[in-house]
């Protein structure tokens, strides 16, 4: 079955380090979007892309970059981590072309803690 | 995309049904009116969707008043697994760009 993963589920690093999260999709889905969620802030958009080669900025990138280099991968960098990076990502596609729906489907997320 | 407005919490008692209310008064025409569940520690799974006809899936239903400035979410025979965070958003389809999630219901389903 299609499917939307992510990996690692479980990250700790350390503050300055460099980190990828990784996110793959098999549903061919042109958009794909980057979200953090906090206790109190609720699911905030950092990156969007809406096919290869094409990324945006959202409500939250500073500290972030993505590149999509295929439909199915958007993998999430921090260029130096920091604590107040420490968060639940979610990464989710969606395929504006189908006529049914344009629903976005979330992958499981993974927790970053960055001590 | 129009603001919605929710309650915080609702409690309902295992095998009856949830009723979950929305508020989206400042509805614009094309926009639709979407329904997504956070189940704790998961992504948000998308529920049901609709503009101005009532809409019913395998997993709920969707009542839209007539002059589509609310809405209900109705999960027929609810079990503890829907304890959730329910959101509701209103957003013009395929407009592209990202979902904005409010706040939500918190729903408890209690045996």
């Amino acid at each position: 079955d299609a499917e939307i993963t992510q990996s690692p589920r479980h990250k700790i690093t350390e503050t300055g380090r460099q980190v990828t999260l990784a996110c793959h999709q098999t549903w061919n889905h042109n958009n794909m979007f980057w979200y953090r969620q906090d206790l109190g802030h609720g699911l905030r958009l950092i990156h969007y892309s809406y096919g290869v080669h094409d990324t945006n900025k959202g409500e939250v990138s500073d500290g972030y970059s993505v590149s999509r280099s295929n439909t199915e991968d958007l993998p999430l960098t921090l260029e130096s981590a920091a604590s107040s990076q420490t968060s639940v990502y979610f990464c989710a596609s969606s395929d504006p072309g189908r006529a049914s729906t344009d629903t976005q489907y979330f992958g499981p997320g993974t927790r970053l803690t960055v001590l | 995309d129009a603001k919605t407005t929710q309650p915080t919490s609702m409690d309902c008692a295992e095998g009856r049904a949830a009723n979950l209310p929305c508020n989206h008064s400042t509805i614009s025409g094309n926009e639709y009116v979407y329904w997504y569940r956070q189940i704790h520690s998961q992504g948000p799974q998308y529920i049901i969707h609709g503009l101005k006809n009532n809409e019913t899936n395998e997993m709920a239903s969707l009542i839209i008043t007539e002059d589509r400035k609310s809405s209900t979410l109705i999960l027929p025979h609810a079990t503890l697994r829907d304890t959730a965070v329910y959101y509701c958003i209103v957003r013009v389809r395929g407009s592209q760009g990202n979902l904005i999630f409010g706040k939500g219901t918190k729903l408890s389903v209690k045996p």
